[in-house]
């Protein structure tokens, strides 16, 4: 599959621990963006990488971390976890960067 | 700040009647308006984009710059356009998109 792969698919955790969420992205792909979907909330962004650097940054928590390794899979880390962060955590992929995204499954985190 | 409304959580209609899900932008400069949809145990994928000016599915959506508005339309909604559609916005090609809430479709038979 030269899609998007995300692990884990869940996760389920307590308060204060910390996770590392995977994404590999499509084959050929540069971009990987973080989203984050809430209940009742949209899809909010949280981080894009563009080739191993980061592009852009939208509303992350310190608390959360990402990176971009050379083979291009991204891993996001979350830490000292909440609550509220439990969500549905996607990556997306493009290839230019022109916000034609394909998706991952998402990986879903719930925080007890 | 760029925003992106869907004022409709979720929108039932008939089979064979017309579908519009509005959408509702605000940003001043020139955006990119998208259409993204997941259905069923299906992941996230784009369904149209306003600069390709395409049909896609039989869904249509024009970028009005006045209304500030992107509404997707379909004249004869079918069972299988059962989905959630979100409605996402860039003020350029390389931006990372801003979301809105979506809308969920349910077409009935």
């Amino acid at each position: 599959d030269s899609g998007v792969t995300q692990t884990p698919k869940h996760l389920i955790t307590a308060t204060g621990q910390r996770v590392t969420l995977r994404c590999s992205p499509r084959s050929g792909d540069l971009s990987v963006y973080w989203y984050q979907q809430s209940l009742d909330q949209g899809l909010q962004f949280l981080i894009q990488y563009y080739n191993g650097e980061e592009r852009a940054k939208g509303n992350i928590l310190e608390r959360f971390s990402a990176q971009q390794f050379p083979d291009l899979h991204s891993e996001l880390n979350l830490s000292s976890l909440e609550l509220g962060d439990s969500a549905l955590y996607f990556c997306a992929s493009s290839r230019t960067g022109a916000n034609v995204l394909t998706f991952g499954a998402g990986s879903r985190l719930t925080v007890l | 700040a760029q925003r992106v409304t869907q004022p409709e959580k979720l929108l039932s209609v008939f089979k064979g009647a017309p579908v519009e899900l509005k959408c509702n932008y605000s940003y001043s400069g020139s955006p990119e308006l998208f259409w993204y949809v997941q259905y069923s145990r299906q992941r996230l994928q784009l369904l149209l984009r306003h600069i390709s000016r395409e049909s896609i599915k039989g869904f249509t959506a024009d970028l009005n710059k006045g209304e500030t508005s992107f509404h997707l339309k379909k004249p004869f909604a079918q069972e299988e356009d059962s989905a959630m559609y979100y409605c996402a916005l860039s003020h350029s090609g390389n931006t990372p998109l801003v979301f809105g809430k979506g809308t969920r479709l349910s077409v009935i038979a």
